[in-house]
């Protein structure tokens, strides 16, 4: 248990609203991830961080940003909802080590839902 | 994005029946993870495996790095109602500063007494 928080942990939302969630750690781990998780289609990774203002691109980033302005804070941004965007997102870390373990610990997930 | 394929996608199986579940990719990978998600949690992680041809064991759980580094195979000994869930299997990939997971599509298992 990397003592990973996410919040809120549900949330219902209109169409074209903006809407961030935030993930908190206190492994002081290096890297920290963005997923959603849909039906069919396992987890897919949207952005990942590896430092503090560093962050790049997933596979399914179009419509979302991120920012991570500390290194236990990594927050993410739906610019303008759509239904589309329906989905439970979970943020993982890992410790980023080079060389070392490359294990993943996940959040317990916010399910958000777009009207 | 690719997804490795994962098989089989569900199992109904009764208590005390062994498991087997695998993974394949068409790419390599040095890292091999398997994962347990319950319902409305997050995915924990159970085992990961560091080098072809490792075989690791957690409990009753035991997973393989398949030599080519294109599989991975997670087997549970003597089921109980506990391992019902989802198991993903996930492979590490790492080029400079990106280090990234690919996630199977998940085997769901379902434990009947």
């Amino acid at each position: 248990d990397a003592g990973i928080t996410q919040s809120p942990r549900h949330k219902v939302t209109e169409t074209g609203t903006p809407v961030t969630l935030r993930c908190h750690q206190t492994e002081n781990h290096r890297y920290m991830y963005w997923y959603r998780q849909d039906p069919g289609h396992g987890l897919r990774l949207i952005h990942y961080s590896y430092g503090v203002k560093d962050t790049d691109k997933g596979e399914v980033s179009d419509g979302y940003s991120v920012s991570r302005s500390k290194t236990e804070d990594f927050l993410l941004t739906l610019e303008s909802a759509t239904s589309s965007q329906t989905s439970v997102y979970f943020c993982a870390t890992a410790t980023g080590t080079s060389g070392g373990p490359q294990e993943q610990y996940f959040g317990p997930g916010t399910r958000l839902t777009v009207t | 994005g690719q997804q490795l394929n994962q098989s089989p996608q569900s199992m109904f199986i009764q208590e005390g029946e062994d498991v087997s579940m695998n993974c394949t990719s068409s790419s390599i990978f040095n890292t091999w993870l398997w994962y347990k998600q319950e319902p409305g949690e997050g995915p924990v992680l159970l085992i990961a495996l560091y080098k072809a041809g490792e075989l690791t064991s957690n409990g009753r759980l035991t997973a393989q790095f398949g030599i080519t580094r294109k599989d991975s195979f997670l087997n549970i000994s003597a089921s109980i109602p506990s391992d019902v869930g989802i198991y993903f299997c996930a492979g590490h990939v790492q080029t400079g500063t990106a280090s990234k997971l690919t996630f199977g599509t998940g085997t769901r298992l379902q434990v009947t007494l």
